[in-house]
């Protein structure tokens, strides 16, 4: 059973612009919320990352909004340039030294 | 900046036959997990350790997939016997917590190849 659900499965912006990434989860357990970047033949990097206990976060041109009584969280990259054209996951888990659960991807292409 | 190894990076094998992945985390980290990728989906958790335990293998197929880290430092995940459907990413991540901060840092990952 798929715990996260993250949409779109891919996504075109021209650089320069928004890029807008949404993922929903079930499991109320969850406590941690991981974005992860991936880059062909790459393992995932870690982004940026979120507790519920705030409603957003954000580092350089990355930005998470967390909406806890929707169980939705998205990643906002502000704007996006072709070099963050890359596979993009979010991920949850109940606590540390936990198991991450993946949401199934989205393959960014941020246009020249 | 210290990463995690994994090695090979890229293995083809014939179906039946038996695989080796090795990895080697970021020292000090406690916690190790291996997780398989199939392409075009997200990672999905084979085995965790916490030191030289298992602390989850419920998604691991044990009739053909075993994993040790027998001094809690590096790890090897086998595959005997190797099928069709086992190709695939193999990653490996370590993390160490510190109060409520675990980040799970991913090696480059064994792109496995069963024909």
């Amino acid at each position: 059973q798929q715990q996260v659900k993250q949409s779109p499965q891919s996504l075109i912006v021209q650089k320069g612009g928004i890029s807008i990434i949404n993922c929903a989860y079930e499991n109320t357990a969850f406590d941690y919320f991981p974005w992860y970047q991936q880059f062909p033949g790459k393992g995932p990097a870690l982004l940026i990352a979120i507790r519920p206990d705030v409603s957003e976060k954000k580092e350089g041109r990355f930005t998470i909004s967390f909406n806890k009584s929707a169980k939705q969280f998205s990643l906002h990259i502000m704007d996006s340039q072709p070099g963050d054209s890359a596979t993009y996951f979010c991920a949850a888990n109940p606590g540390s030294a936990r198991q991450l659960t993946f949401g199934s991807g989205t393959q960014l292409t941020v246009l020249p | 900046e210290a990463e995690v190894a994994q090695s090979p990076r890229y293995k083809i094998t014939e179906k039946s036959q038996a695989v080796a992945f090795w990895c080697d985390p970021i020292s000090g980290h406690a916690t190790l997990y291996w997780y398989r990728q199939i392409l075009g989906q997200g990672p999905e958790l084979l085995v965790q350790f916490q030191d030289e335990s298992v602390v989850d293998d419920s998604q691991l197929p044990k009739d053909r997939f075993s994993a040790e880290r027998l001094k809690g430092v590096d790890s090897t995940l086998k595959i005997q016997p190797a099928e069709l459907g086992d190709s695939a990413m193999y990653l490996c991540a370590s993390s160490l917590v510190t109060g409520r901060t675990d980040t799970q840092y991913f090696g480059p990952g064994t792109r496995l190849t069963v024909l």
